[in-house]
């Protein structure tokens, strides 16, 4: 089974607007790293947060991790066509070789003009 | 500095052909993973490799799939007798370190 899994499935937004995903997982881990794919191609490493931080920032983006909810959120502020693609959200588990990135289906934006 | 390369980026296949997809990691990184992404799904971890050696084969089907990654050379993931449900995206991904991957834009295989 997936160990991360993000919601919603789809979102669209006005550009401009800010875009809120959420990701839940079942294990305990060692960290969490956000993934953004456009239609096709390969995936960008967006932003990793440890275990025993509780947020951080990368330009528009912001992240959040709360381990006591075994939950994690990625904000995309101010939003542009750009930024239309699908959002993943991976897990590194604790009790795992620290490699093995467990994948959720992703969210989908799409960001109108 | 070239990101992670893999070709061919498309592949198409008949069923019981072979399908050898090809992964050189970013300069630098000893740390070669495989991962396949079915439609409308995340990535699912198949193997990770060091130089000459495999790490953890967990998530690769006990037949007809196989990985190596030689001491020259691009990483080689071979599908023997292909079978439509193979039919996915593959993609390989490299770290200098056991933090962060880098993916290659993938291969798409199709099996007709």
């Amino acid at each position: 089974s997936q160990q991360g899994e993000e919601d919603p499935q789809a979102l669209s937004i006005q550009e401009g607007e800010n875009a809120t995903m959420n990701c839940s997982y079942k294990t305990s881990i060692n960290n969490l790293q956000w993934y953004r794919q456009n239609s096709g191609r390969g995936l960008v490493h967006l932003i990793l947060i440890r275990s025993n931080e509780r947020e951080k920032h990368s330009g528009r983006l912001r992240v959040t991790l709360d381990t006591s909810k075994k939950s994690s959120s990625l904000l995309i502020t101010a939003s542009r066509a750009a930024d239309t693609a699908s959002y993943f959200c991976a897990t590194v588990a604790i009790r795992s070789n620290d490699y093995k990135l467990s994948f959720g289906a992703g969210t989908t934006v799409t960001v109108r003009a | 500095n070239a990101g992670v390369m893999q070709n061919p980026r498309h592949l198409v296949r008949r069923r019981g052909q072979e399908a050898r997809l090809r992964c050189s990691p970013m300069k630098g990184h000893s740390h070669v993973y495989w991962y396949r992404q079915l439609p409308e799904e995340g990535l699912k971890f198949m193997v990770y490799l060091q130089k000459e050696n495999i790490i953890d084969e967990s998530g690769m089907p006990k037949e007809r799939f196989s990985a190596e990654f030689p001491k020259e050379g691009p990483s080689i993931l071979r599908i023997q007798q292909v079978v439509r449900g193979d039919s996915a995206a593959y993609f390989c991904a490299s770290s200098d370190t056991r933090d962060t991957q880098y993916f290659g834009p993938g291969t798409r295989l199709l099996v007709l």
